[in-house]
């Protein structure tokens, strides 16, 4: 079945600093989607982007679907922005995630 | 317009009981998603329903596992004879098919002591 690899696995930034997040995946894939899960525990999308870039306040997400991989770019980090973030193809396939940590 | 939700949030049962959750997905959605989360890992699917059709189901799930969508709406997810290693957070989500967003519940904690 599909592989999906993120990176990094852990990252600690200060307050205001921009961050890029990766996800690789091992075959062509129709849907893709980031997800942030907050310390609670709850998993918001925060985008469904298959090919192409979109944008979302200090979010943006951009996916190369030929050299199958996609990135996440958080800027101005925000200590709200903490969590683990995932990416997931076709609905099934999770990474494993990046779990950020920001610190005021 | 309420979210996905899901009962009960947390359940301790003890080893060889049966547990039951309800998933009650966004209305109008017509695919519902069942996934479990271990401390530390990303969700791992489950099953999906379009409807009430179950359409596919990971071998994750084993015979002790079982879900239904009776009638296109709410979905649960029944596990019988509870083994510790049961003891994660299950998560149910939904979509439309033909918007391809998915959107999670809470989630439901499930402790087997």
């Amino acid at each position: 079945g599909i592989q999906v690899e993120q990176s990094p696995p852990d990252l600690i930034l200060q307050e205001g600093a921009n961050s890029t997040l990766r996800c690789n995946f091992s075959d062509s894939v129709n849907n893709l989607q980031w997800f942030h899960q907050n310390p609670w525990g709850q998993l918001i999308n925060l985008f469904y982007i298959p090919s192409g870039t979109k944008q979302n306040g200090r979010l943006s997400a951009t996916t190369v679907a030929t050299e199958r991989y996609s990135l996440l770019y958080i800027s101005s980090s925000q200590t709200t922005d903490s969590g683990v973030y995932f990416c997931a193809v076709e609905g099934f396939v999770f990474g494993p995630g990046t779990r950020l940590s920001v610190l005021p | 317009d309420t979210g996905v939700s899901q009962n009960p949030r947390h359940k301790i049962t003890k080893r060889g009981q049966n547990v039951t959750f309800r998933c009650d997905p966004i209305s109008e959605h017509n695919r519902l998603y069942w996934y479990r989360q271990t401390l530390g890992q990303g969700p791992e699917f489950l099953t999906y329903f379009q409807n009430e059709a179950q359409l596919e189901k990971s071998r994750l799930l084993s015979d002790r596992f079982s879900a239904e969508r009776p009638k296109g709406s709410f979905s649960t997810l029944e596990i019988q004879r509870t083994e510790q290693g049961d003891s994660a957070m299950y998560l149910c989500a939904s979509s439309f098919s033909t918007e391809n967003t998915i959107y999670f519940g809470e989630g439901s904690w499930l402790t087997v002591v």
